[in-house]
């Protein structure tokens, strides 16, 4: 079993819509957890990091859940802009990624 | 924010050359670094943690003799791919973890190294 799973995708969904990505980790040891966003040819960047009690950035809410290890990225009100590859990633002795989620907004 | 770089941005070279990759922390010190490597469509696969003034500790898989890492100090880590081949085409990423404390399990990403060889 991969350390961290994430479903490739692609999601195309429409501007102005929810979108919600799901992670699962096999460790229960992760310490922990992060979102990063990478363009096409361009390095990860953070996203935000993700904590138990819920993490919101504007649009962008991230959820641990440490029961059912996974966590989530909810993205509302989608733009343009946000299309890129979100990768999930988890630190336990070090960072692992997933292998991203691939998110086109279409206009 | 932490600024990582990396130099060059991308290189061309032939079939048994060898390539020096830099990555350099600007602004803060860090001890480990990491140096990740990104086929097309795929994701960051760690290749090893570089430690300052330690040997790099590489991932199963790695070779180290053809991937060679110096962590010479605290700001500066190059990976050196030895004769190059075609199959080491890639973006080759590093990371640096800083010092201080606080951020102590957040990496600082650089801008990559598009490496193509022909």
């Amino acid at each position: 079993r991969k350390e961290v799973e994430q479903d490739p995708g692609p999601f195309n969904v429409p501007e102005g819509a929810t979108v919600a990505f799901n992670c699962t980790y096999s460790n229960s040891a992760s310490q922990s957890f992060f979102w990063y966003r990478q363009d096409c040819r361009k390095e990860p960047k953070l996203l935000m990091s993700v904590y138990s009690s819920g993490n919101e950035d504007g649009r962008f809410t991230a959820q641990l859940n440490r029961a059912s290890q996974y966590i989530s990225l909810l993205i509302r009100d989608s733009k343009l802009s946000d299309s890129a590859t979100y990768l999930c990633a988890v630190v336990n002795e070090k960072l692992t990624f997933g292998t991203g989620t691939r998110l086109t907004i279409i206009p | 924010g932490a600024v990582v770089s990396q130099h060059p941005s991308w290189v061309i070279c032939k079939s048994g050359t060898s390539v020096k990759i830099e990555c350099r922390s600007l602004d803060f010190q860090a001890t480990t670094m990491f140096w990740y490597r990104q086929f097309p469509k795929q994701s960051l696969m760690l290749m090893a943690t570089s430690n300052e003034g330690s040997k790099a500790t590489y991932e199963q898989g790695v070779e180290k003799d053809k991937f060679l890492i110096n962590h010479a100090s605290l700001t500066l880590s190059t990976l050196t791919v030895t004769s190059a081949h075609p199959e080491d085409s890639s973006f080759y990423i590093c990371s640096a973890r800083s010092n201080n404390v606080a951020a102590y399990n957040e990496q600082f990403f650089g801008p990559g190294t598009r490496l193509t060889v022909l």
